[in-house]
């Protein structure tokens, strides 16, 4: 059965840092690996998703990379501002689109 | 309409009533998906549909759930004998089905169920 963890739970930094989110999954046999952002009372907004054949995929601020074999893949976020406020969900895609989602980092960026 | 709609966005009832929940893919949309998200258990696959057809109904939690969608677009999924344990944010997703499993889902803004 696959499992989704995110390390850390909850992350502060001052606005203008550069940051990375961690995720880890438990069966490499994964289609591909799908970040997204949750703000609060809303639903989840698709930032990127990478295929199993890639190792990552930037947009903007944004890069996602993807390991298979270890089982990890990380969100790196650049130059991070108050609007990227947020909790931020990692999924693995296990076949037929099934998503198992990761616990979340809730993330924080000061002014 | 430009993304997934869902309604109602909020429901309260009594426990033992039957809910229904209701959701709008994005047009031209042929998969979607429900979705669970509790404050114990985290983000939880319930059912996909492909067209009109659920492959996969292994995440629905008990026989007092059940889905379906008609006409390859609106779907409603119904709670029967609603329990408190039932209370959580539905949320509903949708995507292209073509180039295998590597299309991002779309998802609405969820139905927050309250049950008493």
């Amino acid at each position: 059965k696959q499992e989704v963890t995110q390390i850390p739970a909850a992350l502060s930094v001052p606005e203008g840092e550069n940051l990375v989110l961690n995720c880890s999954f438990t069966d490499s046999a994964i289609y591909n690996l799908q970040w997204f952002r949750q703000d609060p009372g809303k639903g989840l907004t698709s930032l990127l998703l990478i295929q199993s054949s890639q190792r990552e995929q930037t947009s903007g601020r944004l890069n996602a990379s993807l390991d298979k074999s270890s089982g990890r893949s990380t969100l790196y976020i650049a130059a991070s501002q108050p609007g990227d406020s947020a909790t931020y969900l990692c999924a693995a895609n296990t076949g037929f689109q099934k998503l198992v989602f990761g616990t979340g980092t809730r993330l924080l960026v000061s002014p | 309409g430009a993304g997934v709609s869902q309604s109602p966005s909020n429901k309260v009832t009594e426990k033992g009533k039957d809910v229904e929940l209701r959701c709008d893919p994005i047009s031209g949309h042929t998969a979607l998906y429900w979705y669970r998200q509790s404050l114990g258990q985290g983000l939880e696959f319930l059912i996909y549909f492909q067209g009109n057809s659920a492959p996969d109904k292994s995440g629905l939690p008990s026989d007092r759930f059940s889905a379906e969608r008609t006409g390859g677009s609106v779907s409603t999924l119904t709670i029967q004998r609603t329990q408190q344990e039932d209370s959580a944010v539905y949320l509903c997703a949708s995507s292209f089905a073509t180039g295998g499993n590597n299309q991002p889902q779309h998802f609405g803004d969820g139905t927050r169920l309250s049950i008493l």
